[in-house]
């Protein structure tokens, strides 16, 4: 089955600075990558998503890159803001079935 | 987005008891709902997909006489623990798939139960 990879587990930065989160995953097969945000006891929130067949997506602050031939994807959030703390989740799915990576909790300090 | 209703959103219980939580996509169709598991601070674990008119797939290690699923209509799946006990203490997240908007997934607000 699909496995992904995720890192920083733990990420802190300055607010204003940027943050970088990368994923790998496994099955070349996989087509869709959607990253959440997930606050402390709440749902996670669907924040942006990229197809295979694109490489880079960007909305305001935030943008993600896939390379398929690495086999990875990646979240960048410019001129970060305190209510930008949260944990983080990247997934890949090759079918219906989402597989998540382990989670990245970043810290944003003001 | 689309919403995703999930009922309760905690729940308390004596062990040996059954909880039934209930998935409900409200403003669109959902053949296809997932169940998932999140313990503190871990990362969210399919549990099971369900098909609505068909049985429910595991994932490996998922007892299915322990954790039903039912997928009666196109906008409810129900997740029952049967016999909780205090390990099936966790927080549990369905989602649904709105396949107007393709691979889009979105989550219900979760439920978090504790077995005592």
């Amino acid at each position: 089955g699909e496995n992904v990879e995720q890192h920083p587990s733990t990420l802190s930065v300055q607010e204003g600075d940027s943050a970088v989160i990368k994923c790998t995953y496994s099955d070349s097969a996989s087509n869709y990558f959607p990253w959440y945000k997930q606050e402390l006891g709440k749902r996670p929130q669907l924040i942006i998503d990229i197809r295979s067949n694109v490489g880079e997506k960007k909305d305001q602050r935030i943008a993600v890159t896939l390379n398929k031939t690495a086999k990875h994807f990646s979240l960048h959030i410019t001129e970060t803001q305190p209510e930008d703390s949260a944990v983080y989740f990247c997934a890949a799915a090759s079918g219906y079935a989402l597989n998540f990576g382990k989670g990245t909790s970043l810290l944003v300090t003001p | 987005g689309a919403v995703v209703s999930q009922h309760p959103s905690w729940v308390i219980c004596k062990s040996g008891t059954s909880v039934k939580i209930e998935c409900r996509s409200l403003d669109f169709q959902a053949t296809t709902m997932f169940w998932y598991r999140q313990f503190p601070k871990q990362s969210l674990m399919l549990m099971a997909t369900s098909n609505e008119g068909s049985k429910a797939t595991y994932e490996q290690g998922v007892e299915k006489d322990k954790f039903l699923i039912n997928h009666a209509s196109l906008t409810l799946s129900t997740l029952t623990v049967t016999s909780a006990h205090p390990e099936d203490s966790s927080f549990y997240i369905c989602s649904a798939r709105d396949v107007v908007k393709n691979e889009k997934l979105f989550f219900g607000s979760g439920t978090q139960l504790s077995v005592l």
